[in-house]
């Protein structure tokens, strides 16, 4: 299975609302990634956990808080968003060579767009 | 912003043709990968040159990369309609063992059938 999946596929949810992003992969990949991306924009780095412990919080607003139940499944849960918040967000997985020097590709998911309305 | 320059930002060349994609990038890298993106959906990794690398085939993708001009080309060969899609470029760093990737601002490729 070389899939990342990612649920919902589209979330729509207003300003008040808590919602959750679901990513899943079982590739045995150990690291794991968070990225945003705007229309006609590159993705953006949000977060990276390796060996389930966030590793990279690129100055994350806290309305966004991630989290890594195991090494298969990585969660992003919203809050508070504010409208320009809308956009793909997008999972990704590779493996982890902590310390070996060897570069790796990423596997992405096909992302969940999200609207705040 | 740390992200890369890509050039052109959008490309439309006939079917057969070739295609010619070039990126810059602003840090030291450990490696530069390209990917594609097929509209709004997620990423499809092309390839990965590391940065003792100078050029790198794959199938009909061909990278180059001057680490001393910060900079980097995709040539697609023989396009096909089905390589109409984003192109990125990534830079890559590790931080403690994980790849930070940085994305270029990406090229729109059409290939007109």
């Amino acid at each position: 299975d070389t899939e990342v999946t990612q649920t919902p596929k589209h979330l729509v949810m207003g300003m008040t609302n808590k919602k959750s992003l679901k990513c899943e992969q079982h590739m045995g990949h150990r690291a794991m990634y968070w990225y945003k991306q705007k229309a006609k924009k590159p993705p953006e780095l949000m977060f990276v956990y390796s060996y389930e412990k966030l590793s990279i919080n690129e100055s994350v607003p806290s309305r966004f808080s991630p989290e890594c139940p195991n090494s298969s499944l990585l969660n992003l849960h919203l809050h508070a968003l504010q409208p320009e918040d809308s956009a793909l967000y997008l999972c990704a997985s590779s493996q982890d060579r902590r310390g070996l020097r060897l570069y790796n590709e990423q596997f992405f998911g096909p992302g969940t767009r999200l609207t705040v309305l | 912003s740390q992200q890369g320059e890509e050039d052109p930002q959008a490309l439309s060349i006939q079917e057969g043709e070739n295609a010619t994609m070039n990126c810059s990038y602003k840090t030291s890298i450990n490696n530069l990968q390209w990917y594609r993106q097929n509209s709004g959906r997620g990423l499809v990794h092309l390839i990965l040159i590391r940065s003792n690398e100078r050029e790198k085939h794959s199938g009909r993708l061909r990278v180059t990369l001057d680490t001393s001009k910060k900079s980097s080309s995709l040539l697609i060969t023989a396009s096909r309609a089905a390589d109409t899609a984003s192109y990125f470029c990534a830079s890559g760093r590790s931080n403690f063992g994980n790849e930070k990737l940085t994305f270029g601002t990406g090229t729109r490729l059409t290939i007109i059938p």
